[in-house]
């Protein structure tokens, strides 16, 4: 069984520049959550997809994008980079049943910095 | 929307001793998971309990849904254990069935 893996590891960026960060899910999930965490706070909800579509969005705003791939895998962009984007950025995978979400797994994070 | 608060925000524990970590929430819950940040930021699984009780090893948690709290027990504590520990919730009633809420987590310090 293959574990939830992110894409790069970390990155710099400079502000009004524009990132795109990979997650690739484990198999046999079918749904990707995203979640920003800045430093020395919980994760934040962000969005998720299910079978490519978005499938709920917290507090961001439109400049935070996303896709999912017929294999399930993920992007999330971020167009007009700022200062306060700089955080670590974690994608989680599950298996969405009829009754609700099963556990969610984590990848290890893209820690991104803007400058 | 559901709150989640954890207590206590900070702990610093003697290696072997035993703790108890809280996370109250404000509303019925379908999901709710312990996770173990590493220094790297890896979020570890611990547990799946919206409600319940179960036991890995040295972690055990219980989760009382009617009265809207969970519990984690570290027993025989090792510096290993030091991280931060997150308390994360979702509710089908808020429509939030995928977004987990997370607390701002526990911050435990294990010394030698």
């Amino acid at each position: 069984e293959t574990g939830v893996t992110q894409s790069p590891t970390h990155l710099i960026k400079t502000r009004g520049q524009q990132v795109t960060l990979r997650c690739s899910s484990q198999s046999g999930h079918n749904t990707v959550s995203w979640y920003q965490q800045a430093l020395g706070q919980g994760p934040q909800f962000i969005f998720q997809y299910y079978r490519e579509e978005e499938n709920g969005r917290g507090n961001f705003p439109p400049r935070f994008s996303g896709l999912q791939f017929p294999n399930y895998s993920s992007e999330l962009n971020v167009n007009a980079l700022e200062l306060d984007d700089s955080a670590l950025y974690l994608c989680a995978s599950s298996l969405a049943l009829a009754g609700g979400q099963e556990t969610q797994y984590f990848g290890p994070g893209t820690r991104l910095l803007v400058l | 929307g559901i709150q989640v608060e954890q207590s206590p925000p900070d702990l610093i524990l003697q290696e072997g001793a035993n703790s108890t970590l809280r996370c109250n929430f404000s509303d019925s819950v379908n999901n709710l998971q312990w996770f173990h940040q590493n220094p790297w930021g890896q979020l570890i699984n611990l547990f799946y309990i919206p409600s319940g009780t179960k036991q890995n090893g040295r972690l055990s948690a219980t989760t009382v849904a009617t009265e809207r709290y969970s519990l984690l027990y570290i027993s025989s504590s090792q510096t290993t254990d030091s991280g931060v520990y997150f308390c994360a919730v979702s509710s089908l009633i808020y429509n939030q069935g995928g977004k987990l809420i997370f607390g701002q987590g526990t911050e435990l310090s294990v010394k030698p």
